[in-house]
C-alpha cells in the first residue's frame, strides 16, 4: 500500500510563478490536510478538507488554495509564490472520526519548496 | 488558545540511558494527545496516542508516554535509548470542536550519542 504520495519531491520556483503541489492517498480517508514545516515553528496547518467537496482554512491559509474534487486527491496551489513560502510541505490524511476523536493522521513524504 | 508546548528544542542522551521528551498541554475538556516522530527527509510517523483510561500509553519502537492531568503533561519516554532513535519528535492534540484540526508542538530534536 502506497499510503500518501506527494509530488514533486522538491522544487525551486521563481517568485511570482504559480505552482501546484500534488497529494494522493489510497487509504480512502475522508479527511486530508496540508501543513508547512518551518524551523522553530513546527507544523502549521494551511488548509484541510473533512470530506470530498469541502475545504477549510487552517492557521496559515494566505497565499494558498486547495480543492477536493474526489476522495483521493488534495492539491495545494500557490497562485503567485513569494520567498516566505519557502518551506517543506506535508500532506496528511485521516478518517475524520467524531469531533475530537483521537484518530491518527498519516503523512506523506513531503515536498521541499524553495522560492527565489 | 489551546496549545501544546515542547519546552526543549533539543535533548541529548547517551545510548542505553533512559530518555524523556517533554510536552505540556493547554486544552479544554478531555485532551486527545499524540506523539509523532520524523526521521530525516521523511514525513511524520505516528508513535502513540492518549485517549482515556491508563495514564501510561505504550507505542511503537518501545516508546511510552505518561499522561499527567495535574501537571498537564504528556512526556514521551523510553527506558533505553538507541542511536537509531535520533529524530525530531512532535507532540500534538486534536481539537474537540468538530473541526478535526490537529495542533502540533514546535518539535524536539533527540540526539542519542553512541
Amino acid at each position: 500500500t502506497a499510503g500518501i504520495t506527494q509530488a514533486p519531491t522538491s522544487q525551486i520556483l521563481a517568485a511570482g510563478r504559480s505552482m501546484t503541489l500534488r497529494c494522493t492517498q489510497d487509504m480512502r480517508h475522508n479527511a486530508m490536510y496540508w501543513y508547512r514545516q518551518d524551523l522553530g515553528l513546527g507544523l502549521r496547518l494551511i488548509h484541510y478538507s473533512n470530506t470530498a467537496g469541502t475545504t477549510g482554512k487552517g492557521e496559515v491559509p494566505d497565499g494558498y488554495s486547495v480543492s477536493r474534487a474526489n476522495t483521493d486527491d488534495f492539491p495545494l496551489t500557490l497562485a503567485s509564490a513569494v520567498p516566505s513560502q519557502t518551506s517543506v510541505y506535508f500532506c496528511a490524511s485521516s478518517d475524520p472520526g467524531l469531533a475530537g476523536e483521537a484518530v491518527t493522521q498519516y503523512f506523506g513524504p513531503g515536498t521541499r519548496l524553495t522560492v527565489l | 488558545a489551546q496549545s501544546v508546548a515542547q519546552p526543549e528544542d533539543q535533548v541529548n542522551v547517551a545510548e542505553g540511558n533512559p530518555l524523556t521528551v517533554k510536552c505540556t498541554y493547554s486544552v479544554s475538556g478531555n485532551p486527545y494527545l499524540f506523539w509523532y516522530v520524523q526521521y530525516p527527509n521523511r514525513g511524520l510517523q505516528f508513535l502513540l496516542k492518549y485517549i482515556t483510561g491508563d495514564n501510561l500509553v505504550k507505542g511503537s519502537y518501545g516508546f511510552e508516554a505518561e499522561f499527567n492531568k495535574s501537571q498537564t503533561s504528556f512526556h514521551l519516554k523510553k527506558p533505553s535509548a538507541l542511536v537509531s532513535d535520533s529524530a525530531l519528535y512532535f507532540c500534538a492534540f486534536r481539537e474537540a470542536s468538530g473541526t478535526y484540526k490537529y495542533i502540533f508542538g514546535t518539535g524536539t530534536r533527540l540526539k542519542v550519542l553512541a
